[in-house]
């Protein structure tokens, strides 16, 4: 029984370049969810797809992020002219369609912008 | 009225002792109130969740005790182990109108247990 893997777990970048990132959720888990965790804090909501459907997008998530999720299976999270105030733990978390509300996180991916 | 407050920011207990975190929130449209546990470079891992028709539920040495009518609730560990160092989340969701069951977190409580 495999969990939500995430990839790359680290990521170091420059100001003004592109990151992408990777997330498989739990197989048959069809609800998938980004969120952005700062240094000391919680997570906080970016976006929420269920299957490929894209369905909710925070006011967090600037016109630079895109995310995407082909096919109802992985999804991956674009950053284009990453800014240092981008630097965070992007996590994503999965649930099934019933019983929802019970999400399962990946162990995240960490960006610092230099 | 989506924030969900968490208290207090540290805590240090002793081996053997009870961690108490509490939590409150305002939207009383909430319905589903998880605890996840944090280990330094990790994914949050649920712990234990409650819904506010019981006003408590207890699963090993984690306990939530939930107050509907303060918008209160908490977590209690019993006998507090080293390996219980760690943050802790509160979060907050509902099934909201896009479909999702997004959570809102609190700001976390870092747990320190002395050996």
């Amino acid at each position: 029984d495999t969990g939500v893997s995430q990839d790359p777990r680290h990521k170091i970048t420059k100001r003004g370049q592109n990151v992408t990132f990777r997330c498989d959720p739990i197989s048959e888990h069809n609800r998938l969810y980004w969120y952005r965790q700062t240094l000391g804090q919680g997570p906080e909501f970016l976006t929420y797809f269920q299957n490929e459907a894209q369905l909710e997008k925070s006011r967090l998530l600037s016109d630079r992020f895109s995310a995407e999720r082909p096919k109802g299976s992985f999804s991956t999270l674009e950053i284009q002219r990453t800014e240092q105030g981008d630097s965070a733990m992007y996590l994503c978390a999965s649930s099934l369609s019933v019983g929802g509300e019970t999400q399962y996180f990946g162990p995240g991916t960490r960006l610092l912008v230099l | 009225q989506q924030q969900v407050k968490q208290s207090p920011q540290s805590l240090i207990v002793q081996k053997g002792g009870i961690s108490i975190i509490n939590c409150a929130y305002e939207n009383t449209a909430f319905d589903y109130f998880p605890w996840y546990q944090q280990f330094p470079g990790k994914g949050p891992a649920l712990l234990i969740a409650i819904r506010p028709d019981v006003s408590e539920k207890k699963e090993g040495r984690f306990t939530i005790s939930f107050n509907k009518s303060a918008k209160q609730f908490s977590l209690h560990i019993m006998d507090s182990q080293p390996g219980d160092s760690a943050t802790y989340f509160c979060a907050a969701s509902m099934l909201w109108m896009d479909s999702s069951y997004k959570l809102i977190f609190g700001s976390g409580t870092r747990l320190l247990v002395r050996p």
